[in-house]
């Protein structure tokens, strides 16, 4: 069965300090991995989508990384601020032909102290 | 900017009761997507459709869910009859592909079922 296990949970970190998030997937064959963010209250908001070739993609301050051989991601935060106080999920795809079959994490929540 | 807009932002009924929850794509995108989130379960793929036809709904309970976009601009998402269990959030998501592209939320609806 195809799982997408977040790690940690729960994360409180002051501001202005880096933080990574772990993302670890059994889902094969494998498409594509999303990551997420989503404020208390909002529907989710795309940070990264990245595909079996690639291994770095950053957005701003987020940078996620992709190593497919051994199924893991994580998503690192730089200089985090107030504002990157959410949960962060992990979407992972299976490739189907086309079809969109999507795999979720349970989400890290961050909390970002002043 | 365009925005995902869904309808109503919170809806509280009590069981037996029909509910349509109704979700305005990004003008362009031909692609719509419902999901649930709670928090016991995370989040969940309910249905998506492209160029308004359902590609897949197997993420929905089919005796009381039904999905349909009467046309471009309009999805819906009916439960008939609602059940305590259905208590959660419902989001719309719409994009212009399926597998590898961004999908943008909308707000969500707050579904509470008593």
């Amino acid at each position: 069965k195809n799982q997408v296990e977040q790690s940690p949970q729960s994360l409180i970190i002051l501001e202005g300090k880096n933080c990574t998030l772990q993302c670890n997937y059994t889902v094969s064959p494998f498409s594509n991995l999303r990551w997420y963010k989503q404020d208390t209250g909002r529907g989710p908001v795309s940070l990264t989508i990245m595909t079996f070739s690639e291994n770095t993609k950053s957005n701003g301050r987020y940078t996620a990384t992709l190593d497919a051989d051994t199924k893991q991601s994580s998503l690192h935060i730089t200089a985090s601020q107030l504002s990157d106080s959410a949960s962060y999920i992990c979407v992972v795809s299976e490739a189907s032909g086309g079809s969109y079959i999507p795999t979720f994490g349970r989400g890290t929540s961050l909390i970002v102290h002043p | 900017d365009a925005r995902v807009t869904q309808t109503p932002r919170h809806k509280v009924t009590e069981m037996g009761q029909e509910v349509t929850m109704r979700c305005q794509p990004i003008l362009g995108h031909n692609t719509v997507f419902w999901y649930r989130q709670t928090m016991m379960q995370g989040l969940e793929l309910l249905a998506y459709f492209r160029n308004r036809a359902p590609l897949d709904d197997s993420g929905m309970p089919k005796d009381r869910f039904s999905a349909e976009m009467p046309d471009a601009t309009l999805a819906t998402l009916k439960i008939q009859p609602s059940e305590p269990r259905d208590s959660a959030v419902y989001f719309c998501a719409s994009g212009v592909g399926i597998s590898i592209d961004t999908q943008y939320f909308g707000p969500g609806t707050r579904l509470t079922v008593l």
